[in-house]
């Protein structure tokens, strides 16, 4: 069973504040992903990479970076948070030849 | 504009009846997913069904790709079904899923 983990699974934040979101996966997978869950819109994809040291924008990366320092590990950074970035954040990861996504349990952001 | 929608929105069964939950694209598609959102939040992926139709158990999913819609079939359902169903469609690049809004389903003894 594919394993994504995400940390922390909470947070509460000020406005203005820095935030980092970690998410590590341990099934060697090439793709990973970063959505935003909200009411009434589904997730939505914000910054993806399929490779290390390489990062993609997805439908709504402002105001947010991605890192992807290791295959393994995946960060997203809000630099300055603000109140409409709270949500819930999932992390997931895909195998280059594979089509099913793994989720990490999501980190639940709240900015104030 | 949104390019996966889903119906309808919400839904609520007596148990043991049938529920027919429906995933429309705007664009061209590599492949569509279904997944299943525990109400505590956490995500399972339940098919992975380009065309044609897939089942497992009580669960068969249909995607016609010349009408841009797919769908999942819930058969005598449980209470355990309850929570929120997601389809996820890939576009041809074939890098990322774009999800639709959901249909939360509630079913009631």
């Amino acid at each position: 069973e594919a394993a994504v983990t995400q940390s922390p699974r909470s947070k509460v934040a000020v406005t203005g504040g820095k935030v980092t979101l970690s998410c590590h996966q341990t099934n060697n997978h090439d793709y990973m992903y970063w959505y935003r869950q909200d009411t009434g819109h589904g997730l939505r994809l914000i910054h993806y990479s399929y490779v290390a040291d390489s990062t993609e924008k997805g439908d709504i990366p402002d105001g947010y970076k991605a890192s992807r320092p290791s295959q393994e590990n995946f960060s997203l950074i809000l630099e300055l948070a603000s109140l409409s970035q709270t949500a819930v954040y999932f992390c997931a990861s895909r195998g280059l030849s594979q089509n099913t996504l793994y989720f990490g349990a999501g980190t639940r952001l709240s900015v104030l | 504009g949104q390019q996966v929608q889903q119906s309808p929105a919400s839904l609520v069964l007596q148990e043991g009846e049938n529920a027919e939950l429906q995933c429309n694209f705007s664009t061209s598609l590599n492949s569509m997913q279904w997944f299943y959102q525990r109400p505590e939040g956490s995500l399972v992926s339940l098919f992975y069904n380009p065309s044609g139709t897939k089942q497992s158990g009580r669960l068969t999913s249909t995607t016609v790709i010349k009408e841009r819609r797919s769908s999942l079939h819930i058969s005598s359902s449980q209470i355990t079904d309850s929570g929120t169903y997601l389809c996820a469609m890939e576009r041809n690049s074939g890098t990322y899923q774009r999800f639709g809004t959901g249909t939360k389903l509630q079913v009631v003894p």
